[in-house]
C-alpha cells in the first residue's frame, strides 16, 4: 500500500514553519524524503534508517517513528525556495539492499512573499 | 561529471506505435527503475532491475517492457497496448547502502 502523506497542500508565508507527515501501514526499514520542481525531477533531501537519529539539511530535518510507522519532515522558516511538491518514499522491513522504494502522493508545498 | 541521463527529454508518439525511452547512468549503481508520474499524482513504479539480466515488473508494468543487457543502461518501451501512456517517465538508479536518483526525465505525448 501507498504511503499516506498529509496535508496535501498547503500554503505559507516566507519565514512560517511546515510540517509534512508520511505515514504507512506496514514496518519501515527506511523512508526517503525528496522534494519535485514543476516539470522536473525529485531531487533527494534526506534518508532516515531504522534505528537512526533525526536528521537535518540546512533548515529542512525530518524525524522516523518506528512504532508508529511514520516519518515528519519539518521546514522552518521556509524560503520561496522551498516550494515544490513533497514526497516521502518508504522501503519495508525486511530489507535485503536495493529495495524499491513505494510513494506517497505528494504533499504540495507553496510558498509566497 | 556522474549522473544519470534521459533522452530524449520529449517525445511525440502517434497512437498505435512503440516508443524507446532511454536512460543510462555512470554512477555504478546496481539498480535502475522507471517511474509514471501523472499530472498532479505521485511516482508509480512500472519496471525495476536490481542486477544485470534480470528485472521485475512493478505496480504498472500492462503495456511496457524493459531490458537490462548493461549495468549502465536500462531502457524503457512503451509499447501500442499500453492505453494512456501520456505521461512524464522517470528513470532511477540507487546502489544497495543509498537512496535513488532521478534522471531529468521524459515527457510523452501520444497524438
Amino acid at each position: 500500500q501507498q504511503p499516506v502523506q498529509s496535508p496535501q497542500a498547503v500554503i505559507l508565508r516566507e519565514g512560517e514553519d511546515a510540517v509534512i507527515n508520511c505515514s504507512s501501514s506496514k514496518a519501515l526499514y527506511s523512508v526517503h524524503w525528496y522534494r519535485q520542481k514543476h516539470g522536473e525531477a525529485p531531487v533527494f533531501l534526506m534518508i532516515l534508517l531504522k534505528g537512526g537519529e533525526q536528521k537535518g539539511h540546512e533548515k529542512i530535518s525530518a524525524s522516523f517513528n518506528e512504532k508508529k510507522q511514520q516519518s515528519s519532515l519539518y521546514l522552518t522558516a521556509s524560503q520561496l525556495s522551498y516550494s515544490g511538491t513533497y514526497f516521502c518514499g518508504t522501503e519495508p522491513l525486511p530489507n535485503f539492499g536495493n529495495e524499491k522504494l513505494t510513494f506517497g502522493t505528494g504533499t504540495r508545498l507553496t510558498i509566497i512573499p | 561529471d556522474g549522473g544519470i541521463t534521459q533522452s530524449p527529454k520529449y517525445l511525440f508518439r502517434k497512437e498505435g506505435q512503440n516508443v524507446t525511452l532511454s536512460c543510462e547512468q555512470n554512477l555504478n549503481h546496481d539498480a535502475m527503475y522507471w517511474y509514471r508520474q501523472d499530472p498532479g499524482q505521485g511516482l508509480r513504479l512500472i519496471y525495476y532491475s536490481q542486477i544485470v539480466n534480470d528485472f521485475q515488473k512493478g505496480d504498472i508494468a500492462e503495456g511496457y517492457s524493459v531490458s537490462r543487457e548493461k549495468k549502465e543502461s536500462f531502457p524503457l518501451t512503451v509499447t501500442s497496448a499500453q492505453k494512456n501512456p501520456t505521461a512524464f517517465y522517470l528513470c532511477a538508479s540507487s546502489s544497495s547502502i543509498d537512496t535513488q536518483y532521478f534522471g531529468p526525465g521524459t515527457r510523452l505525448t501520444v497524438l
